[in-house]
């Protein structure tokens, strides 16, 4: 079962411009992580916000969460031609993390 | 260097033969995955694996086996393809420390013709 749903489904903004992507998800959460993969390849893992969190910063990625929408956004700053990739947000409940569930993820294009 | 190996990278088989997809990690993790990639449908979990000989079903495990006979590697098993089946998949072993995180192998692309 899907439990992650992304928006929009593609991005496509000037480099140098900031990207927000957003996340929703259906049940109760030990975390929420986002997951970054150029084409085709395997997925790499970029930041973890527990459920106990609001905001997180990592680099130019800020993570937002608010459990009462049940949803999250990504935030990349200053984007650049190199952040051209899909990300997916995952979820995983207290069922553990062997159970963690993608959604359909963003497509970003940065135009150089 | 920590790191998920998947093997092979590259698929063609016909409807029925059977085959096998490795993975192997050496971050001596416990917890393993296997997960299927369509266009429009994102990343649907297969089978997942807790520990050694402990292994149970994810979302879509029809047409699938696993086994984990050894802690560091967890392969995918066809007994019979079919061409539903054609898709990219990907292991991924999980940190379950302070950090939960998935660590991804880079892809087997399946063709069943």
């Amino acid at each position: 079962s899907q439990q992650g749903e992304e928006d929009p489904q593609a991005l496509s903004i000037q480099e140098g411009e900031n990207a927000t992507m957003n996340c929703s998800y259906k049940t109760s959460i030990n975390n929420l992580q986002w997951y970054r993969q150029n084409s085709g390849r395997g997925l790499v893992h970029l930041i973890l916000i527990r459920s106990n969190e609001r905001e997180k910063h990592s680099g130019r990625l800020r993570v937002t969460l608010d459990t009462s929408k049940k949803s999250s956004s990504l935030l990349i700053t200053a984007s650049r031609a190199a952040d051209t990739a899909s990300y997916f947000c995952a979820t995983a409940t207290n069922q553990g993390a062997q159970k963690l569930v993608f959604g359909q993820g963003t497509r970003l294009t940065i135009n150089p | 260097e920590a790191q998920v190996t998947q093997n092979p990278r590259y698929l063609i088989t016909v409807t029925g033969k059977k085959l096998t997809v490795t993975c192997s990690q050496n971050m001596n993790h416990e917890y393993m995955s296997w997960y299927r990639q369509d266009p429009g449908l994102g990343l649907r979990q297969i089978y997942y694996s807790m520990n050694v000989e402990v292994t149970d079903k994810g979302d879509v495990p029809e047409g699938y086996k696993v086994s984990r006979k050894e802690k560091r590697n967890f392969p995918l098993i066809l007994e019979s393809p079919s061409p539903n089946q054609t898709s990219l998949y990907f292991c991924a072993s999980i940190h379950t420390g302070t950090q939960t995180e998935a660590f991804f192998g880079q892809g087997t692309r399946l063709t069943v013709v």
